[in-house]
């Protein structure tokens, strides 16, 4: 079983839409948890960390459920701009090193 | 501020050559991380160094893969002989100890290997 498990989509959602991406991650000692953005052919890049009481920035929302080692990322009012993938990342107790899940494509249209 | 530096951009060699990629991570952080990224495989954390010493190496390939820090501003990759199977997209990125609230770590644009 991977450590961090998404569906790799690709969402193709029309503009305004809400979306909604989910990740399992299988350390249950795993202690912090993000969300990266990656573009095409781009590097990857810090979107938001995720807190376990949920926390929102802007239109972006994540929430942890630690009990079914669950995180997920909702976002409203889609954007075109919003087109990327969203990797789920997750850091073990005891390291400074992430685990990266292999991401979901997310293709906002008009 | 300059970000993560990583040359070549692209490269491209023929099976059994050797390959050396080159990192200059972000000035003042101390934690140094190797990737490679495949459409098969996602994002896959090669090894990692802490204030230039390397701290884990589990997911190097095998032998013909390895990593050195001389000095706080410099790392390299080397592959030697390389295989058609090494092609992928290498990134380096940085992190800072400090920075517990985010551990965020910061990519460079990465090496896109192509070996023929």
């Amino acid at each position: 079983r991977k450590e961090v498990e998404q569906d790799p989509g690709p969402f193709n959602v029309p503009e305004g839409a809400t979306v909604a991406f989910n990740c399992t991650y299988s350390n249950s000692a795993s202690q912090s948890f993000f969300w990266y953005r990656q573009d095409c052919r781009k590097e990857p890049k810090l979107l938001m960390s995720v807190y376990s009481s949920g926390n929102e920035d802007g239109r972006f929302t994540a929430q942890l459920n630690r009990a079914s080692q669950y995180i997920s990322l909702l976002i409203r009012d889609s954007k075109l701009s919003d087109s990327a993938t969203y990797l789920c990342v997750v850091r073990a107790s005891t390291a400074s090193k992430l685990t990266f899940g292999t991401g979901t494509r997310l293709q906002v249209t008009l | 501020d300059a970000g993560v530096i990583q040359s070549p951009r692209h490269e491209v060699t023929e099976m059994g050559q050797e390959v050396t990629l080159r990192c200059k991570p972000i000035s003042g952080h101390d934690y140094l991380f190797w990737y490679r990224q495949t459409m098969m495989r996602g994002l896959e954390l090669l090894i990692y160094f802490n204030n230039n010493v390397p701290i884990d190496d589990s997911g190097m390939p095998e032998d013909r893969f390895s990593a050195k820090m001389p000095n706080a501003s410099f790392s390299t990759l080397k592959i030697q002989p390389s295989e058609p199977r090494d092609s992928a997209v290498y990134f380096c990125a940085s992190s800072l100890a400090g920075d517990t609230r985010s551990y965020e770590q910061y990519f460079g644009p990465g090496t896109r290997l192509t070996v023929t």
